[in-house]
């Protein structure tokens, strides 16, 4: 079955700096991926929807300029959170879908980032 | 707007006893309603999904979910628990032509005792 990979899985980083990401579907083409964010005992939110070869939208209340996505590909999109904070600490999940009609979300693993 | 309420927070079984998890949904499309299930530390994986064809949906691990649109309800039943099942459950929905922006409840956990 169609499979997403997300790297890595767990990151430790220092306060202002900046941790990249990577969300790669394996054996699809996604020309969207989705970015969630998980915080402690909480549901995910959807942060952002990633286009493939355009600019990322994203959902009210998230910085676009702090959370950098970049769809380059057909298979790999990118979240780079900038100059990361304590509060950014959080569970991000990636999901995407393949091109064709209909087809189901296939979701990452998730990484789980800590900012000290 | 659209809005899903999963109406308990946790639910607690012994192992070969029914499970039900409930699930409310709010939305001004016609719905695709979802249940995800996470392990601690895992990614989401889908458990089966209604797409306005028959309303009593199948799906893996001897889950099933039944969606009643008078009472705007999806809940994800199963006759019998497993330890194996013990985990986070999301119930989610998409509506209007965003296929994929999902809109996820608050979970409900779910704890099978021996």
């Amino acid at each position: 079955g169609a499979v997403v990979s997300q790297h890595p899985s767990r990151v430790i980083c220092k306060s202002g700096t900046s941790v990249k990401i990577e969300c790669r579907s394996l054996d699809f083409q996604a020309t969207t991926m989705f970015w969630y964010r998980q915080f402690p005992k909480q549901s995910l939110m959807l942060m952002a929807t990633s286009n493939e070869g355009s600019k990322a939208t994203y959902e009210q209340g998230v910085e676009k300029d702090k959370f950098l996505i970049n769809h380059a590909s057909l298979t790999l999109s990118t979240l780079t959170v900038t100059s990361a904070h304590p509060e950014d600490s959080s569970f991000y999940i990636c999901s995407a879908r393949d091109r064709a009609y209909n087809s189901p979300l296939h979701f990452g693993n998730g990484t789980r980032l800590t900012v000290t | 707007a659209q809005s899903v309420t999963q109406l308990d927070s946790h639910v607690s079984v012994s192992e070969g006893t029914p499970v039900l998890l409930r699930c409310n949904y709010s939305s001004s499309y016609s719905p695709s309603l979802f249940w995800y299930v996470q392990h601690p530390n895992k990614g989401l994986q889908l458990l089966l999904k209604y797409t306005s064809a028959a309303t009593l949906v199948k799906g893996i691990n001897g889950f099933e979910a039944e969606f009643k649109k008078s009472e705007t309800s999806f809940h994800l039943t199963k006759p019998s628990a497993h330890m194996s099942d013990a985990a986070e459950y999301f119930c989610a929905l998409a509506g209007g032509t965003s296929y994929g922006k999902l809109t996820f409840g608050q979970g409900t956990i779910l704890t099978v005792h021996p």
